[in-house]
């Protein structure tokens, strides 16, 4: 079946421009990461929702950093006034459940230039 | 909180010879080990996991990871790697209690030469 997709794969935008990026999970999980992945770096949490509701938010680097996940399926990360410290891939991931025992899947990732 | 350190950025070795790629971890509570894989151009894969029980976890293509408490280690090895094994691997904890987020060390790159 169809894996994790990730809207767009590559991003630039302007230093103080809002972006908007997008994840569709695998059918039926019902929880949705997300993490941010810097060069050289291994993935850094930023946020999980179990279902409709963000149950974990305590990685968002600071407050132009938000997502929504409306209808329990897609979500959006969306950056307001990005900055360029804000370059990295963002990960999505699901899992068919909440829990650290149910494997989370991957999606590609968005690389997001701010210039 | 938790931490993770993999103390090598990058391992390059020879086609058919053993590897190991070293990973320890920090944590007040107990957690479950991961590790992940990174092949060129794609998304990040589970290649294993230690949840409970038996100490040593293997995957179907030969790596094999053990969990050693007193040492906070979970290293991973392979006994003879072959060129698609190259990849960037990333070792994870996750917190057994509540939260379900991963905390992943920096990963390290196996380069395997023919």
């Amino acid at each position: 079946g169809a894996g994790v997709s990730q809207t767009p794969s590559n991003k630039v935008t302007e230093k103080g421009k809002y972006v908007e990026l997008r994840c569709d999970p695998i059918s039926g999980h019902t929880a949705l990461y997300w993490y941010r992945q810097s060069l050289g770096q291994g993935p850094e949490f930023l946020i999980y929702f179990q279902g409709t509701g963000a149950a974990d938010d305590s990685g968002l680097p600071n407050d132009r950093f938000f997502a929504v996940r409306p209808e329990g399926s897609v979500s959006t990360l969306k950056i307001q006034r990005t900055e360029r410290g804000d370059s990295a891939v963002y990960l999505c991931a699901s899992s068919s459940q909440a829990g650290a025992t149910y494997e989370q899947y991957f999606g590609p990732g968005t690389r997001l230039t701010v210039t | 909180a938790q931490s993770v350190t993999q103390l090598d950025s990058q391992v390059p070795v020879f086609e058919e010879a053993p590897v190991e790629l070293r990973c320890n971890y920090s944590s007040s509570v107990s957690v479950y080990l991961f590790w992940y894989v990174q092949y060129p151009n794609q998304g990040l894969q589970l290649l294993l996991k230690y949840l409970s029980g038996s100490t040593l976890v293997e995957s179907i293509n030969g790596f094999e990871a053990e969990f050693n408490k007193s040492q906070t280690s979970f290293h991973l090895r392979k006994p003879s790697v072959h060129i698609s094994d190259t990849a960037e691997y990333f070792c994870a904890v996750s917190d057994r209690q509540g939260a379900q987020k991963l905390v992943f060390g920096q990963g390290t790159r196996l380069t395997i030469n023919p």
